[in-house]
């Protein structure tokens, strides 16, 4: 798994209330990215950063926050979650934008 | 924007036999196709690219090809074994560097191995 670690791996939440989603990598790689994975969408970008306090927005962006204020982690934040954000997310590495990712096992997330 | 369409959604095959899942893609600039392979539970895993200069990559039972003209390109599994069913994705970059940030995915192909 490339020195990924997801948490949690598992959240059920309510509808309106903050959710922090945490990706941590071992690998000292400058890029980070945020993809959440739906039925018949396939993995969209939500957010990617290229170096400590430099973020910027994918695909699909509203609703999402990134924070970056060290290389290892890359925090994902639900503001106020709804029903739409119910998905799996995954965290993605890479050492060089020209090579390939290095995905995170996931985090299934409920908005009930 | 780039559209990436993946064909067939599901795709099922007797072990010892071939399977080939093909892409297709709108932007001419793309240059950086890579396939995923992904286990129930976890994530996505590379399994093989290939850029623009290339036509065609192996790797053991695995090929890519590509054709930039037609805009396709293809996955090729030969001899096909019970741990290669998973859930497959291919994507193409449309950002001139090949960057990650650029990627669009396809919405996968399920494989399934037959015993």
């Amino acid at each position: 798994d490339a020195g990924i670690t997801q948490s949690p791996r598992h959240k059920v939440t309510e509808t309106g209330t903050p959710v922090t989603l945490r990706c941590h990598q071992t690998e000292n790689h400058r890029y980070m990215y945020w993809y959440r994975q739906d039925p018949g969408h396939g993995l969209r970008l939500i957010h990617y950063s290229y170096g400590v306090k430099d973020t910027d927005k994918g695909e699909v962006s509203d609703g999402y926050s990134v924070s970056r204020s060290k290389t290892e982690d890359f925090l994902l934040t639900l503001e106020s979650a709804t029903s739409s954000q119910t998905s799996v997310y995954f965290c993605a590495i890479t050492s060089d934008r020209l090579q390939a990712l290095h995905f995170g096992n996931g985090t299934r997330l409920t908005v009930t | 924007g780039e559209n990436v369409e993946q064909h067939p959604s599901t795709l099922s095959v007797q072990e010892g036999d071939s399977a080939v899942i093909k892409c297709t893609y709108s932007d001419s600039a793309s240059n950086y196709f890579p396939w995923y392979k992904q286990e129930l539970g976890k994530g996505p895993q590379l399994i093989i690219d290939i850029r623009s200069n290339v036509g065609e990559k192996k790797d053991q039972r695995i090929a890519v090809t590509l054709n930039k003209t037609a805009k396709h390109f293809s996955l090729h599994i030969t001899e096909t074994q019970p741990e290669d069913s998973a859930v497959y994705f291919c994507a193409a970059s449309k950002d001139s560097g090949g960057g990650a940030d650029g990627l669009t995915f396809g919405k996968g192909t399920h494989l399934i191995i037959q015993p």
